[in-house]
């Protein structure tokens, strides 16, 4: 079993439409979450982090972690075309500093 | 503002050749990574090191060596290409302390080996 699960899509939604992008993970002790984004030919960048349980904002993003079913959430109000990329989730392994990354999901944003 | 430089940004082998990935990073972090990203399987990580003279394997570490003489600079050697080994490698950064959760990558180097 992979560390972090995610699905690989790829997704299509309207410009405007609500996006949600799900991880799950295996081991109950990370505690560290993340989400990078990946425009095409680039490395990731870090979108957003959380540390252990709940929600964090900022603007139009929303990272949500539930350690009771392991559950990574990312979502994207309002989505535009520019939000056309892939997302990581990932989280900090085992000695607090190894980042582990899911498959990582295509979004595309049509106009 | 230089942060993470990879190079090259692209490269071709034959099977068998051997070759260096360079990666500097600027920003004095402590850890420096390999990665590599193959489509459907995200990001795995190759070794990874938490300060000079220090590394370690990550995931898929076979076919690979790193060392770290300095703080600034992480190569990755591959000892003899195979196809395989063709994938878009990324090298990573950060603090151990604070900061950790935030990885720097370089653009990244396309390798194709025939």
């Amino acid at each position: 079993q992979k560390e972090v699960e995610q699905d690989p899509g790829p997704l299509s939604v309207p410009e405007g439409a609500i996006v949600s992008l799900n991880c799950t993970y295996s081991n109950s002790a990370f505690q560290y979450f993340m989400w990078y984004r990946q425009y095409s030919r680039k490395g990731p960048e870090l979108l957003m982090y959380t540390y252990s349980s709940g929600n964090k904002e900022d603007g139009r993003f929303t990272a949500q972690v539930d350690k009771s079913s392991k559950y990574i959430s990312l979502f994207i109000r309002d989505s535009q075309p520019s939000d056309s990329a892939t997302y990581l989730c990932a989280t900090l392994g085992s000695g607090g500093f190894k980042t582990i990354f899911g498959a990582g999901t295509r979004l595309f944003v049509k106009a | 503002n230089a942060g993470v430089t990879q190079t090259p940004k692209f490269q071709v082998l034959k099977t068998g050749q051997s070759m260096t990935l360079q990666c500097a990073q600027d920003m004095n972090h402590e850890y420096m990574s390999w990665y590599r990203q193959d489509p459907g399987m995200g990001l795995r990580l190759i070794h990874y090191s938490v300060g000079a003279g220090i590394t370690d394997q990550g995931e898929v570490p076979n076919g690979y060596n790193v060392s770290r003489s300095t703080t600034e600079d992480f190569p990755l050697r591959l000892l003899s290409a195979a196809p395989s080994q063709t994938s878009v490698y990324f090298c990573a950064s950060s603090y151990i302390g604070r900061g950790r959760e935030k990885l720097f990558f370089g653009s990244g180097t396309q390798l194709s080996v025939l």
